[in-house]
């Protein structure tokens, strides 16, 4: 039931554009990213609800497809801070838990 | 706010021993979730409460674990035995409850996570 994120990972250019998946083979109620820098914790980004309701990052954006049942985070014109790795997290039922995606490592250089 | 916090940071100890990890969660946060994060097997959700109460403990691996959260500002998690598979990092992350006039879900702010070796 683990979401598949592709890529695995992507080294970029500052100011380049980058688009991260994240894919379930069950029906979601809910989709969650969070960006983790090495050595530290997770830190939101976007949730993304069934039904369109969206909550999030001021410069970063996000698509939610129910019949897919996939979601896509871009980054558009990334800056060495947006490096790290990308989790997805998943829920099905409205239920809080989350299952989390194995990670996006994103390296940006300047 | 503080935001969460975790304690210790760090933590070495040898096999068999207990451990316990303690969390203090963003004041007013209806939530509190445990995770353990490994190379292997990524983040996963341990357990969580909402206003104390264990809702769902499905993600404790073994017997060995176990967790509190005796009033809204701690909770622990304990390891007794602890073998060197437990070896991870375990964060501790706080949310509100979902509002009615607001947002239908809100963000889960983690601790900076308590590095556990188990020798």
């Amino acid at each position: 039931q683990q979401p598949v994120q592709s890529p695995q990972a992507v080294i970029l250019r500052e100011g380049e554009d980058a688009v991260i998946n994240c894919s379930s083979s069950k029906a979601l109620y809910s989709v969650h990213w969070y960006r983790q820098k090495h050595g530290e914790a997770p830190v939101f980004l976007m949730i993304l609800l069934k039904g369109g309701e969206q909550k999030g990052h001021e410069k970063i954006s996000a698509s939610f497809n129910e019949k897919k049942q996939q979601s896509s985070l871009y980054l558009t014109a990334s800056q060495l801070s947006y490096s790290g790795t990308y989790f997805c997290g998943t829920e099905f039922d409205s239920n809080y838990q989350l299952i989390w995606g194995a990670g996006t490592k994103l390296i940006i250089k300047p | 706010d503080a935001g969460v916090i975790q304690s210790p940071r760090h933590e070495v100890t040898e096999m068999g021993q207990e451990v316990t990890l303690r969390c203090k969660p963003i004041s007013g946060h209806d939530y509190l979730f445990w995770y353990r994060q490994t190379m292997m097997r990524g983040l996963e959700l341990l357990i969580y409460f909402n206003n104390n109460v264990p809702i769902d403990d499905s993600g404790m691996p073994e017997d060995r674990f176990s967790a509190k959260m005796p009033n809204a500002s701690f909770s622990t998690l304990k390891i007794q035995p602890s073998e060197p598979r437990d070896s991870a990092v375990y964060f501790c992350a706080s949310s509100l409850a979902p509002g009615l006039a607001g947002p239908s879900y809100n963000e889960q702010f983690f601790g900076p996570g308590t590095r556990l070796t188990v020798l």
